[in-house]
């Protein structure tokens, strides 16, 4: 079982729609992160944050916004997206020492 | 910018069977990990190759890092359907970045 848990599991829009994703880990991590994959390709990164705050945005369409609340809890908000944005967004959250990613399962998005 | 390529892409093999996939960078990277991930789902953790030589088992999978940290192999000793996935390695940047393979699809029947 993953210890970083992201709700929902699914999630089906319209274009005109505001949702949004969620992420958590009690890990004690302070570097979170937003990937998005499509069918058979790796994941691509989207955002980093650490110590809660935005460090790296991959040039993300500001369709995507995402909010760091506290260490534990990373959303992605989402407006106005396109059929294209379809995939599946997986979060993760990074061993302080390692450096090794831990990721949930996933939400499956689907824009409409 | 750093690249890391994977080998074979996809890989349907039969129960029992040996085989090895191939990460390879013309980078160097602080460590590599492996991920296996399953549809739906997502990746998990396999093992963290730091040290340039390095040599892992986790059961029937056995991960070696190059010795100029900038490939890698993993090999699976008697496959069974439950090794299906794909597999992913991804490189460190020093802590930068991480930087994923496009991913070995395998396919074990039984």
């Amino acid at each position: 079982d993953t210890e970083v848990t992201q709700t929902p599991k699914h999630l089906v829009m319209g274009m005109t729609n505001k949702k949004s994703l969620k992420c958590e880990q009690h890990m004690g991590h302070r570097a979170m992160y937003w990937y998005k994959q499509k069918a058979k390709k790796p994941p691509e990164l989207m955002f980093v944050y650490s110590y809660e705050k935005l460090s790296i945005n991959e040039s993300v369409p500001s369709r995507f916004s995402p909010e760091c609340p506290n260490s534990s809890l990373l959303n992605l908000h989402l407006h106005a997206l396109q059929p294209e944005d379809s995939a599946l967004y997986l979060c993760a959250s990074s061993h302080p020492n390692t450096g090794e990613l831990f990721f949930g399962e996933g939400s499956r998005l689907t824009v409409l | 910018t750093q690249l890391l390529e994977q080998s074979p892409q996809f890989l349907s093999i039969q129960e029992g069977e040996n085989l090895t996939v191939y990460c390879n960078s013309s980078s160097v990277f602080s460590s590599l990990q492996w991920y296996r991930q399953e549809p739906g789902e997502g990746p998990v953790l396999l093992v963290t190759v730091v040290t340039g030589g390095e040599v892992k088992k986790l059961k029937r999978l056995t991960f070696q890092f190059g010795d100029a940290r900038k490939d890698s192999s993993l090999h699976i000793t008697a496959a069974q359907p439950g090794d299906t996935g794909l597999y992913l390695c991804a490189g460190d940047n020093y802590g930068q970045n991480f930087v994923f393979g496009p991913g070995t699809r395998l396919s074990v029947l039984p």
